[in-house]
């Protein structure tokens, strides 16, 4: 069990660019969440996956947001057009199927827009 | 619109001593209750999950208690170490939707001083 991996560990993007982050669940978890945290907060929901249809969507998620899961295995997630508000610790996690299992975090990208 | 809320926000010890986090929800209709930790720039850890029937899990030195009728939750860390030191957060699926994305408190910032 190699656990939740995201790549890259760190992002430093100006503003206004495009960028394109990467996460690969636990190989037996259909679904897979994304959420964003900034300093001293907790983490907030933005989608969720279950396979390769993206089931729910946050209001935080706005439209420069996309997230794909095109084989129901590894995610991305683009932010375009990136805005000094989007600086923040993206992450994220996976679970097996069934509502209100354990949730399995990765490390996080951390990203820094300037 | 399920709100989490924890206090202290910060709380720092003595090595050896006992203490307790808490941890309230508003909406007391709830699968579970998560307990996680989070080293600085890390990503989270999952440290007990308590269902939504059960009363209280325990794991080593960590004792975590639910009364959902009140909302509440509590973390109990026995013998604290300085290798407990991190914040702790709590977070809740919802009841009502087929997934299982978490709304998590703010957390406590835990320092156990040598």
């Amino acid at each position: 069990d190699t656990g939740v991996s995201q790549d890259p560990r760190h992002k430093i993007t100006k503003r206004g660019q495009n960028v394109t982050f990467r996460c690969d669940p636990i190989s037996e978890h259909n679904r897979l969440y994304w959420y964003r945290q900034t300093l001293g907060q907790g983490p907030e929901f933005l989608t969720y996956f279950q396979n390769e249809a993206q089931l729910e969507k946050s209001r935080l998620l706005s439209d420069r947001f996309s997230a794909e899961r095109p084989k129901g295995s590894f995610s991305t997630l683009e932010i375009q057009r990136t805005e000094q508000g989007d600086s923040a610790m993206y992450l994220c996690a996976s679970s097996p199927q069934g509502a209100g299992e354990t949730q399995y975090f990765g490390p996080g990208t951390r990203l820094l827009v300037l | 619109k399920q709100e989490v809320t924890q206090i202290p926000a910060a709380l720092s010890v003595p090595e050896g001593e006992n203490l307790v986090l808490n941890c309230s929800f508003t909406d007391s209709a709830i699968y579970n209750l998560q307990w996680f930790r989070q080293d600085p720039g890390k990503g989270l850890t999952s440290l007990l999950l308590i269902q939504s029937s059960q009363r209280e899990q325990t794991s080593g030195r960590l004792n975590a208690s639910l009364d959902k009728s009140s909302g509440r939750s509590t973390l109990y860390i026995a013998a604290s170490q300085p290798g407990d030191s991190a914040t702790y957060l709590c977070a809740v699926p919802p009841k009502e939707t087929s997934g299982s994305r978490l709304t998590f408190g703010e957390g406590t910032q835990l320092t156990v001083n040598p």
